[in-house]
């Protein structure tokens, strides 16, 4: 079975500051990977997947993931935050094949606060 | 072109009973997902439902039912609440020949019981 740990329950950094969400899976088969952003009292939103192909994948809100097979890591960054980024971010793996017949799992979340 | 939607958005039961909880599709998609969100917790996954039938299910009870109609959307039903189901629950719809793996999430419903 996979799981999914996320290294830092909380992360506070300062506007305009880089910022880098840890995550780390463990999967005896191939695994596709996502990060997900959930704003207070909203649903998830998907911010970036990796598949297959190029391991450095940017998605939306200036975001991007590095998948690093060997150390099984697919950590966030984005080189500049706002403080609209402000928001639980969720680290997800999948396994499965053929289009969307698959389960995600999810790590525990990191809380990104962006102070002034 | 409406997302994914979840009703209601807040229900409070109290132990023992029963709750009902829907979830409509995004338009297109005709897999529905549902997931257990616990305070401080990242979501669990409870079951999938295509083609009216439960094709995966993850570790929860057999309180835990679902039920997919021919609309694509989905009910979720807990029998015999306990404490410990206070929890946000999420619907994610997909296509599912679509292999872009994606999932759409609705806003959740949540449940608290006292």
């Amino acid at each position: 079975a996979q799981s999914v740990t996320q290294l830092d329950s909380q992360v506070p950094v300062f506007e305009e500051a880089p910022v880098e969400l840890r995550c780390n899976y463990s999967s005896s088969v191939s695994v596709y990977l996502f990060w997900y952003v959930q704003y207070p009292n909203q649903g998830l939103q998907l911010l970036l997947k990796y598949l297959s192909g190029s391991t450095l994948v940017k998605g939306i809100n200036g975001f991007e993931a590095e998948f690093n097979k060997s150390q099984t890591s697919f950590h966030l960054r984005k080189p500049s935050v706002h403080i609209s980024d402000t928001a639980e971010y969720f680290c997800a793996v999948s396994v499965g094949s053929g289009g969307s017949n698959y389960k995600l799992t999810f790590g525990k979340g990191t809380l990104l606060t962006v102070n002034p | 072109d409406a997302g994914v939607t979840q009703s209601p958005t807040h229900l409070i039961k109290t132990r023992g009973q029963q709750v009902t909880l829907r979830c409509s599709p995004k338009s297109g998609h005709d897999t529905v997902s549902w997931y257990q969100q616990a305070l401080g917790q990242g979501p669990q996954f409870i079951f999938q439902y295509y083609e009216e039938e439960e094709r995966q299910r993850g570790n929860f009870p057999d309180r835990f039912s679902g039920h997919q109609f021919p609309n694509y959307s989905s009910e979720l039903n807990v029998n015999a609440l306990l404490l410990g189901d206070s929890a946000l629950y999420l619907c994610a719809s997909s296509r599912r020949l679509r292999s872009s793996y994606e999932q759409y999430f609705g806003p959740g419903t949540r449940l608290t019981v006292t």
